[in-house]
C-alpha cells in the first residue's frame, strides 16, 4: 500500500495562473479531506469528501475547487492562483469506522508557492 | 467558535526529564480530543485520543472540562520522542480543528 500519494511536492506559481494537487489513497477510504498549513497556524479544512460524488466545504474553501469521481481520488484545483494561498496542502483520508476513532491518514503534503 | 491553541511553538527538554505539551480548546458541547505527531521526515500520524483513555509510546492525556484543557504529558522524555505535536477538536460532523503545533526537541 503506497497509502496516501500527493502529486506536486513543490511547485512555485504566478499570480493568476492555474493548477491542480492531486491526491490518490489505495486504501479504500471513502472519507477524503484537504488541510492547509499556513506558517505558524494549524491545519485548516479546505474541502472533504465522504464518497465519490459527494463532496462539502470546509472552513477555508474560497479559490479552491475539488472534485471527486472516483473512490481513489480528490484533486484540488486552484483556478487563480493568490499570493494568500501560498501554503503546505495536506490531503488525508480515512473510513466512517476511522473518522469515529480520529485516524486520518496524511498525504506527505504539497508545499505551493505563489509569486 | 470550535478553537484549539497551544501556547508553546517550541519546546525543549533535556532526556530524562518530564513533558508537558499545552492543549487548550474553546467548545461549548462534549468535546473529542486528539493528540498527532509527526516526526521527521514522516507523515503526520495519530497519538492517541482521549476517549480511549489509552498510553501510547507512555504519553498519556487527561481531558479537563473545567480548564478546557488537554494537554499531554510523559513522565521521561526520550531523544525519540522529539517531533511536532498537534492538538485537535472535533466539534461535530466531519470537522477536525487543529492547533498550530508544538515543536518538541528532547536534548541528550
Amino acid at each position: 500500500n503506497a497509502g496516501v500519494t500527493q502529486t506536486p511536492k513543490f511547485r512555485i506559481l504566478k499570480i493568476g495562473q492555474s493548477m491542480t494537487l492531486q491526491c490518490a489513497q489505495d486504501m479504500n477510504h471513502n472519507y477524503m479531506y484537504w488541510y492547509r498549513q499556513d506558517p505558524g497556524m494549524g491545519l485548516k479544512l479546505i474541502y472533504y469528501s465522504v464518497g465519490a460524488g459527494i463532496t462539502d466545504k470546509g472552513e477555508v474553501p474560497n479559490g479552491y475547487n475539488v472534485s471527486r469521481s472516483t473512490t481513489e481520488d480528490f484533486p484540488l484545483r486552484l483556478e487563480l492562483a493568490a499570493p494568500s494561498q501560498t501554503s503546505v496542502y495536506f490531503c488525508a483520508s480515512t473510513t466512517e469506522t476511522g473518522w469515529d476513532t480520529g485516524e486520518l491518514f496524511f498525504g506527505e503534503g504539497s508545499r505551493l508557492t505563489v509569486l | 467558535a470550535q478553537r484549539v491553541t497551544q501556547p508553546e511553538k517550541l519546546l525543549s527538554v533535556f532526556k530524562g526529564a518530564p513533558v508537558e505539551l499545552k492543549c487548550n480548546y474553546s467548545y461549548s458541547g462534549s468535546p473529542e480530543l486528539f493528540w498527532y505527531v509527526q516526526y521527521s521526515r514522516q507523515r503526520l500520524q495519530l497519538l492517541l485520543r482521549h476517549i480511549s483513555r489509552e498510553s501510547i509510546k507512555g504519553f498519556t492525556a487527561d481531558l479537563n472540562k473545567g480548564e478546557t484543557s488537554f494537554h499531554l504529558k510523559k513522565p521521561f522524555a526520550q531523544e525519540e520522542d522529539s517531533a511536532m505535536y498537534y492538538c485537535a477538536l472535533r466539534p461535530y460532523g466531519n470537522k477536525l480543528v487543529f492547533g498550530a503545533g508544538t515543536i518538541l526537541r528532547v536534548k541528550s
